[in-house]
This record gives structure tokens, C-alpha cells and sequence, in this order.
């Protein structure tokens, strides 16, 4: 399976401010994925990161909160903007096989807390 | 309804005894299932692919009933080490679907 690099593993920030969160896959990759898990809480997609193409996002996400970048296939940053202490979270990228049947592997994940 | 629902722990159980958790799915057209496993503070990690026939690895076994929609993980002889959170998850397409997770600890 890919091996993913995640970073920041945690950070601190003032609301207000923007956090971007970087993930590098050791291998070309077509699809990345980006969650997020709340205190307590199961995992959530936010957006599916497509090289060359605007990241699909799900219902109650937008990109203005959460602009996605895919510059190629090996990486991918996810930016949780204008922060407000409800985005305090986990934030998790993502990526699988296309082929059913596999699961998929994540990055060790950002750990945000907004003060 | 839940998309993907699972029992809602916590499982408390003395090591070396035999726990089974459940989970059902909404979505009849769901393609694959996946138990993963997520440990305190750290990212889920995939524990087992969950087959029609069924699949056992060491001491874990996990089935599928697609016709009530519904998956198992048996955990046998478990161990200290089997402590943590272990979620149900559903595969739609290129969309997986995370259940809310088990909670289990196991005690010395």
C-alpha cells in the first residue's frame, strides 16, 4: 500500500486564519481524498481531490472553506480557511486503489485546534 | 436512517474472550466492506476486507450478509493489544462511508 506524508501533525491557530495542510504520496496516485473527524466523532468526506481537475465536494462543504490543490499526482494540500473554533478537528487525506475491493490508506492525519 | 450504523459500545471484555461486533448498511447497492481499525489519537488503519463468503484472518473473522445488509467481526482470544476503536466501513462507487466506530477495551 502507498505510504503517505502528512503535515503539520498539529497546530494551534488564532480564529480568523488559514491553515494549509499538505499531503505527499509515495506513489502516483489518481484520486485523493480528504476527511475530517470531529472530537469523538466517525470520519467525514469533505472533498475527493482529482489531478487536473477542481476537487468534488460533499454536501455541507464548500471550496471557499476548504480550497483543495492537486498540482500532480503524488500531492495534495487542503486549506481550512477564515478558521472558527467549530473546525477544531482532525483532518485526514486519503488515497486507494480505483480497484474495488481495496481499501484505502491514510495519512496519519493534521490535529487543528482553533483558539 | 444512518447510511452505516454499528453497535454502539463501548465493549468492555477481560483478555481471552470472544467479542462481536455488527453493522448494518442502508444502501443495497454497496460494493465493498472494509473493517478498519483506529487506535487513540491515531488515523484509521485497515484491519480486513469483508467478502461474500466470508474471510477469517488469525484471530479474526469477518462475514457479509448482503441480503440484510448486514456485517460481523468476531474477535477471538482477544488481547490487550485489540483496545481500540473499530469502524464499519461501506464502499459506494468511489465513496467510502464511514460507520461511527466500536469502542472496545480490553481488560487485564
Amino acid at each position: 500500500s502507498a505510504v503517505i506524508s502528512q503535515k503539520p501533525s498539529r497546530d494551534i491557530c488564532q480564529r480568523g486564519t488559514s491553515l494549509t495542510i499538505q499531503c505527499q504520496v509515495d506513489s502516483q496516485v489518481t484520486m485523493m481524498f480528504w476527511y475530517r473527524q470531529q472530537p469523538g466523532q466517525s470520519l467525514t468526506l469533505i472533498a475527493t481531490a482529482n489531478q487536473g481537475s477542481e476537487a468534488t465536494y460533499e454536501s455541507g462543504f464548500v471550496i471557499d472553506k476548504f480550497p483543495i490543490s492537486r498540482p500532480n499526482l503524488t500531492f495534495s494540500t487542503l486549506t481550512v480557511s477564515n478558521m472558527s473554533p467549530e473546525d477544531s478537528s482532525i483532518y485526514l487525506c486519503s488515497v486507494g486503489r480505483d480497484t474495488l475491493g481495496y481499501g484505502y490508506t491514510f495519512g496519519s492525519g493534521t490535529r487543528l485546534t482553533v483558539v | 436512517r444512518k447510511e452505516v450504523e454499528q453497535d454502539p459500545g463501548p465493549f468492555n471484555v477481560p483478555e481471552g474472550a470472544t467479542v462481536a461486533f455488527n453493522c448494518t448498511y442502508s444502501n443495497s447497492a454497496s460494493q465493498s466492506f472494509f473493517w478498519y481499525r483506529q487506535d487513540c489519537r491515531k488515523e484509521p488503519k485497515l484491519l480486513m476486507s469483508v467478502y461474500s463468503s466470508g474471510n477469517e484472518d488469525g484471530r479474526f473473522t469477518a462475514q457479509l450478509n448482503r441480503a440484510s445488509q448486514y456485517i460481523s467481526l468476531l474477535i477471538r482470544d482477544s488481547k490487550l493489544s485489540d483496545s481500540a476503536t473499530y469502524l464499519c466501513v461501506v464502499n459506494y462507487g468511489q465513496n467510502f462511508v464511514f460507520g461511527p466506530g466500536t469502542r472496545l477495551s480490553v481488560l487485564p
